[in-house]
């Protein structure tokens, strides 16, 4: 069973930098039918992907976040990591990572089975 | 990008009703030499993540009830619950996996509650 778990500050400054690691456990982050994704949600709002990186380190941002985002993987330690920079208000947010298929060697497609808990960040001073 | 539009926001149905959730994508996400669409759906309860119901339109993953239906082509898409439940109290949400390279956008969301 592959298990998902995001760790990182819940409390960030404005205009600096939100860094979150999400740990992969039961399965390899290395595997060729996967995407690992970032995805977000504002308190009482609704869902929002950040970006997805493959385990050769090939990334895909949403373009609204693109310029701030920088999205990393580590398959020694079976992690990915998230670095959102300049933050604002606006990204407060529970962050969530989660396993994304490949198409045409994933049997879902491009969709995302495996979710963490998800971590609350708050931007404030 | 591919705007994914659902309806209603909001949604009260009696137990045991038939509960119906639509999604309209601004462009055709049928992908036409595979004959599949590109669209998911999730449930999202209380303080949880989102749990994957539904992919391709209209296949339910492993371990989802069968009152839990999607259909639809192109760019509009419906879930169905056939006999509301308690516990399919969440929001529901669609989402587009067929933009390239990958680019997922979801749908805003509809709150699913008992009548």
């Amino acid at each position: 069973q592959v298990q998902l778990q995001e760790s990182g500050p819940g409390l960030v400054k404005p205009s600096e930098t939100l860094s979150l690691t999400c740990t992969v456990s039961g399965g390899s982050i290395s595997g060729s039918s996967y995407y690992w994704g970032w995805i977000r949600q504002p308190p009482g709002k609704g869902l929002e992907w950040i970006g997805s990186i493959y385990y050769s380190g090939a990334t895909y941002h949403n373009p609204s976040l693109k310029s701030r985002v920088t999205i990393s993987v580590d398959t020694r330690k079976n992690q990915f990591f998230l670095k959102l920079s300049s933050v604002t208000a606006a990204d407060t947010a529970v962050y969530y990572c989660a396993r994304g298929g490949r198409d045409g060697y994933n049997p879902r497609g491009e969709t995302f089975d495996y979710w963490g808990q998800g971590t609350l960040v708050t931007v404030s001073s | 990008d591919i705007v994914m539009t659902q309806s209603p926001d909001s949604l009260a149905v009696s137990l045991g009703e038939r509960a119906t959730i639509n999604c309209k994508s601004s462009q055709s996400v049928l992908y036409s030499s595979k004959n599949k669409n590109y669209l998911a759906w999730y449930q999202q309860k209380p303080g949880q993540p989102p749990k994957l119901l539904i992919y391709w339109a209209s296949t339910r993953e492993s371990g989802v009830p069968d009152r839990f239906s999607g259909s639809g082509s192109g760019t509009d898409f419906t879930l169905t619950i056939s006999s509301l439940q308690a516990e399919d109290v969440a929001v529901y949400y669609c989402q587009q996996y067929y933009s390239t390279p990958p680019g997922y956008t979801f749908g805003q969301g509809t709150k699913l509650e008992i009548k």
